[in-house]
Parts: structure tokens; sequence; C-alpha cells
């Protein structure tokens, strides 16, 4: 069974710092995808980035960087020079690859406020 | 752009209302998905459909149904709405393979009185 755990019910962080949110996940499955995405009080959930189980660089999208540690099953978000928008639910996700159908299964997220 | 659209934003029903929540996806996806998110739950799977017709329960599939007549449809069914369904419903939709993203709706907020 995959399991995500998210430890952070909230953190604040002053803007323009950076900010890391910890994924820790569990699996049997040696290959299998892990998302994050941002969720702001609007509600709609945005895909932010992704990393493989194979990837061999840490993936980055913009200010958005994802600190892979395979042999701890941790996969950490980054975000640098957080912004007043950065304000959201974070969410990690995986998906194993013993089918391609399976849902993402998610944490519980942490909620991050950016102080000005 | 891909888009999956939710028919309602905020739906308020009385208990033991049948209540339909409905999914529409632009992206000819083959996989569609309905989670509930509650506060400190995250999102819990209810039921997914990888094709027309085919369903697979998720985590908690008790008291939900769901249809998929066609392939860009999905909908989530409450057949005797209780207050304890009371939550956000995210629908969401992607292709098969493990990298592939999954896309949401805005989510429907359910009020069951």
């Amino acid at each position: 069974a995959q399991k995500i755990t998210q430890t952070q019910p909230g953190m604040f962080v002053q803007e323009k710092e950076a900010v890391t949110l910890d994924c820790t996940y569990d699996t049997s499955d040696p290959s299998y995808g892990l998302f994050w995405y941002k969720q702001p009080s609007s509600g709609e959930m945005i895909f932010l980035i992704y990393q493989g189980s194979y990837d061999q660089q840490n993936a980055t999208e913009g200010r958005y960087s994802l600190n892979f540690q395979k042999a701890r099953k941790s996969a950490n978000l980054v975000i640098s020079a957080s912004q007043l928008g950065d304000s959201a639910m974070y969410f990690c996700a995986m998906r194993s690859a013993n089918s391609g159908n399976t849902p993402l299964v998610f944490g519980k997220g942490t909620r991050l406020s950016v102080i000005a | 752009d891909v888009k999956v659209t939710q028919s309602s934003r905020y739906l308020v029903k009385r208990t033991g209302e049948k209540v339909f929540l409905e999914c529409v996806q632009d992206m000819d996806h083959e996989n569609m998905f309905w989670y509930r998110q509650d506060p400190g739950l995250g999102l819990r799977l209810i039921y997914f459909s990888y094709d027309v017709k085919m369903k697979e329960k998720g985590d908690i599939p008790e008291g939900y149904s769901v249809s998929r007549e066609k392939k860009e449809r999905f909908s989530l069914i409450l057949e005797s709405a209780s207050t304890n369904q009371t939550s956000m419903y995210l629908c969401a939709s992607s292709l098969v393979g493990i990298a592939n993203i999954q896309y949401f709706g805005a989510g429907t907020r359910l009020s069951v009185l």
C-alpha cells in the first residue's frame, strides 16, 4: 500500500525567504511518481511539480524544486523567494507503477502562510 | 488547456435527497476520479473509472455510487444524502501512465442539512 505523510499542518515564512515543505512516502514498488499540488483559498488544485523514482536529478519548475532523497523516501518541496500569493494548502501525492491507472494518493497537506 | 468542469460550485441539499454531482473533461482522458476533501484529512478517493462503464471503489465508497456512460463524463451520486456527507468534492481526470498529471475541477462544496 502507498502512503504519504506530511508532518507540518501549518507553516509561516517571511516574504522573499525560502521554505521547505516536508513529505515522506511509503511504497514497495520500485517505480513510482511523486507530485506536489497547490490549493489556494479558491479551492482549485494546481499541479506544481513532478519527480519520477528513476529520475537522476531533482525536478525544478521556476521557484519550485523538489528535494528527492530516495533512500530516505522523502520528497520535500522547496519554494524559493516566497511571495504573498504562495499562501495556500500544499499537497504531496504519489502514484506507483504497478498499474498506470492507479489514482494519486495524497497526504493531509500543509498550510503555508507567507508574511509580509 | 485541459479543462475539468464540475457542474456546481455550491450545493445545499436536505437529508435523504438523491444528489448528483457532474463532472466533464475535454481532453479525452481515460481516467476519471472523485475525491472528497475534509479539513485535516486531505483528499480521500471515493471512486475512479478507467474506461466507459468501468468503475473501481476507492477508500471511502460507502454511501456513494458513480456512473460513466460517456468517456468525458463521470457522475457521483449520493443515493440518500446524510449530514456526514457535507464536504468539498473534487473531480479529476488523467491519461494512463505513472507520470501523467491529474487535472482537477474547481470543486463542489456540498452542504447537507
